[in-house]
């Protein structure tokens, strides 16, 4: 059955270090979402990504962050200068498409820790 | 502001023992209801969708229902394999979770 893979498992990293979360949708998926999880807090949308372009975005997603697909496969998100507070799981999920089919399916996740 | 609430926050039961996880819901304009079940250190599994008020959905042990302002998640005679958070997400514009709740089945 296909999956969400997501590299690392864990990631470890000094604050202001930048990072890079790395995603495998499902192949023939065309919506990609970031998602994150502080410990012990409900799932946080951060951004949806649609046609090479973000389609939404929440309040989290502030110009520290960045999405991309750099190529067929893979989706990417970064964070330019972490924080302590960017410490959480992060998710990445993705859908067929929008409507009925929007159906979300998230991949095991990154745990990253800033220290 | 779109807001969805689990209850309750922890439930315990015997093996066997039947029970019920709600979610509340309030949203400008549903798309979908879903429900995911969240192992420890893991993502979101999908379990159901639902999209109407009278929508029923069944799998294995487990069966979801939706009504206009709520949604059920029915579980039937669990065992100890059941127990993991179940998180209920709502669809309007984005994805929102509530809190889940924590199930243990005991043996």
């Amino acid at each position: 059955e296909p999956e969400v893979t997501q590299t690392p498992s864990h990631q470890v990293t000094q604050m202001g270090q930048e990072v890079i979360l790395r995603c495998v949708p499902i192949s023939n998926h065309l919506y990609f979402y970031w998602y994150r999880q502080i410990l012990g807090q409900k799932v946080e949308f951060l951004v949806s990504f649609y046609n090479n372009e973000i389609s939404e975005k929440s309040e989290i997603f502030d110009d520290q962050f960045s999405v991309e697909r750099p190529d067929g496969s893979n989706f990417t998100l970064k964070i330019r200068s972490t924080k302590l507070e960017d410490s959480a799981m992060y998710f990445c999920a993705s859908s067929v498409q929008g409507g009925l089919l929007e159906t979300q399916y998230f991949g095991p996740g990154t745990r990253l820790l800033v220290l | 502001e779109d807001q969805v609430t689990q209850s309750p926050e922890a439930l315990r039961l015997q093996e066997g023992e039947s029970s019920s996880l709600n979610c509340s819901y309030t949203v400008s304009g549903l798309r979908g209801l879903f429900w995911y079940r969240q192992d420890p250190g893991k993502g979101p599994e999908f379990l159901f969708t639902l999209y109407s008020a009278g929508e029923e959905k069944e799998k294995e042990r487990l069966k979801a229902t939706l009504t206009k302002k709520e949604s059920f998640l029915h579980i039937t005679a669990p065992k100890p394999e059941d127990s993991a958070t179940y998180l209920c997400a709502v669809k309007s514009t984005p994805l929102v979770f509530g809190k889940g709740t924590r199930l243990s089945v005991i043996a």
